[in-house]
């Protein structure tokens, strides 16, 4: 089945790392620019930060700039997401999606990152 | 608060037409295309529209897009009850260098 596959969420401490994975699964990741978007739960989506197909363009929303970076490995087909110096803010499901605003667009079922003591 | 907006809600009753606004300002919808997504309870996203007024294919002809300066509209005509979902509009903005998604719009037939 074609699909994107999100891991690596979990709860983390105040302050701590946490890094994300999106996988792309019978789907060529590689050829497209990937998007990180968050929800809070029972809110809007916020777009976090996307990456382009060879990892030279990388964009960020204020809020994560400088403790987010995107990244993404094209002989694993995959795209990270290292996020540090986490705080409440922060906790939210995170959506990758491939292509978001072109008409292959793929989305992910979301990994879950909470940041509490 | 976002730089784009979107009235929370929208309703209607089945068969009827229902359309809501994203606007925004010369920096995203005044230069850049707007796309519009859909989610379902307890799903996530799907596209909807792309690039103003296109639709994917798979996606029914009842929904479409429409753009006009700073401010973008999602019209749904015959309406049902499996649309009723949240809508969001996405664009890029010049000035912040950064996509930005509207509030939202939840869409409830009556």
């Amino acid at each position: 089945e074609v699909q994107l596959v999100e891991s690596g969420g979990g709860l983390v401490q105040p302050g701590g790392s946490l890094r994300l994975s999106c996988v792309g699964s019978d789907f060529n990741l590689n050829n497209y620019w990937v998007t990180w978007v968050r929800q809070v739960p029972g809110m809007g989506l916020q777009w976090v930060a996307n990456i382009n197909q060879d990892g030279s363009k990388k964009y960020y929303v204020d809020s994560v700039r400088g403790r987010f970076t995107v990244s993404r490995d094209n002989t694993r087909n995959s795209v990270f997401l290292q996020m540090n110096s986490l705080s409440a803010d922060d906790t939210a499901l995170y959506y990758c999606s491939s292509a978001i605003a072109a008409p292959e667009s793929l989305w992910g079922q979301g990994t879950l990152v909470t940041v509490s003591s | 608060q976002s730089v784009v907006t979107q009235p929370p809600s929208a309703s209607g009753t089945p068969g009827q037409r229902v359309s809501f606004s994203c606007s925004g300002s010369s920096p995203n919808i005044g230069k850049n295309p707007v796309s519009w997504y859909q989610q379902l309870p307890g799903t996530a996203p799907q596209l909807l529209i792309y690039n103003n007024d296109q639709r994917p294919s798979g996606v029914p002809d009842r929904f479409s897009g429409s753009k006009s300066g700073t401010s973008a509209s999602l019209a749904i005509s015959g309406l049902q009850s499996e649309d009723e979902a949240d809508y969001y509009c996405l664009v890029w903005d010049n000035s912040l260098d950064f996509c930005v998604f509207g509030p939202g719009t939840k869409v409830t037939v009556l």
